[in-house]
């Protein structure tokens, strides 16, 4: 177990839909990332937050929005879903918002039918 | 912004054997490269990683090297095990001071046949 919780584990909804995945980091750590993972495919960069402040931004729909909230824990939006949206969304803590390992969570995945 | 590329992206070898695996980065400011192993359906794991001031790095089976000139980096796992089985992803990261920005390469699924 990495300590790091991501809510719901699987999320099935419709095109068009929006939705909300959840993660709360280890204990101790500031950053936070979000990756998202296709079928056999790499982990894309989404977005970084440091101690509630956005610090890098990776290849983020403008339909895909993010947060960290006073106590640390992040919520991934996606709005106006598209099938193709249809992936694994990791997110990931450090304790530094540079050069630190990451530690993932299990993953939300998601299906858009 | 930073490109990282993985070979080769299947890797098969005989139980014992050793198996290597390959990066090359793009940007130069690049100084923090780890590589993560997902079993199928878990979450990524570090397992080893090397800053850009060290050129070889060592831990029991797994060794990474860094050649910071050429700008790739390499994953060595000896004596495999079929628990190796997994997908290995590389990364970069630059780490400046506006964040810090991991790039993946694409991975490379290592079969380890027994």
């Amino acid at each position: 177990d990495s300590g790091v919780t991501q809510t719901p584990k699987h999320l099935i909804t419709a095109t068009g839909q929006r939705v909300t995945l959840r993660c709360s980091p280890r204990s101790g750590d500031l950053s936070v990332y979000w990756y998202q993972q296709s079928l056999d495919q790499g982990l894309q960069f989404l977005i970084q937050y440091y101690n509630g402040e956005e610090r890098a931004k990776g290849n983020i729909l403008e339909r895909f929005s993010a947060q960290q909230f006073p106590d640390l824990h992040s919520e991934l939006n996606l709005s106006s879903l598209e099938l193709g949206d249809s992936a694994l969304y990791f997110c990931a803590s450090s304790v530094t918002p540079t050069n630190e390992k990451l530690f993932f969570g299990s993953g939300t995945q998601l299906s858009v039918l | 912004g930073e490109n990282v590329e993985q070979h080769p992206s299947t890797l098969s070898v005989q139980e014992g054997d050793s198996a290597v695996i390959k990066c090359t980065y793009s940007d130069s400011a690049s100084n923090y490269f780890p590589w993560y192993k997902q079993e199928l359906g878990k979450r990524p794991q570090l397992i080893i990683d090397i800053r850009s001031n060290v050129g070889e790095k060592k831990d029991q089976r797994i060794a990474v090297t860094l050649n910071k000139t050429a700008k790739h980096f390499s994953l060595h796992i000896t004596e495999t095990q079929p628990e190796d089985s997994a997908v290995y992803f590389c990364a970069a990261s630059s780490g400046e001071h506006y964040g810090q920005n991991f790039v993946f390469g694409p991975g490379t699924r290592l079969s380890v046949l027994p």
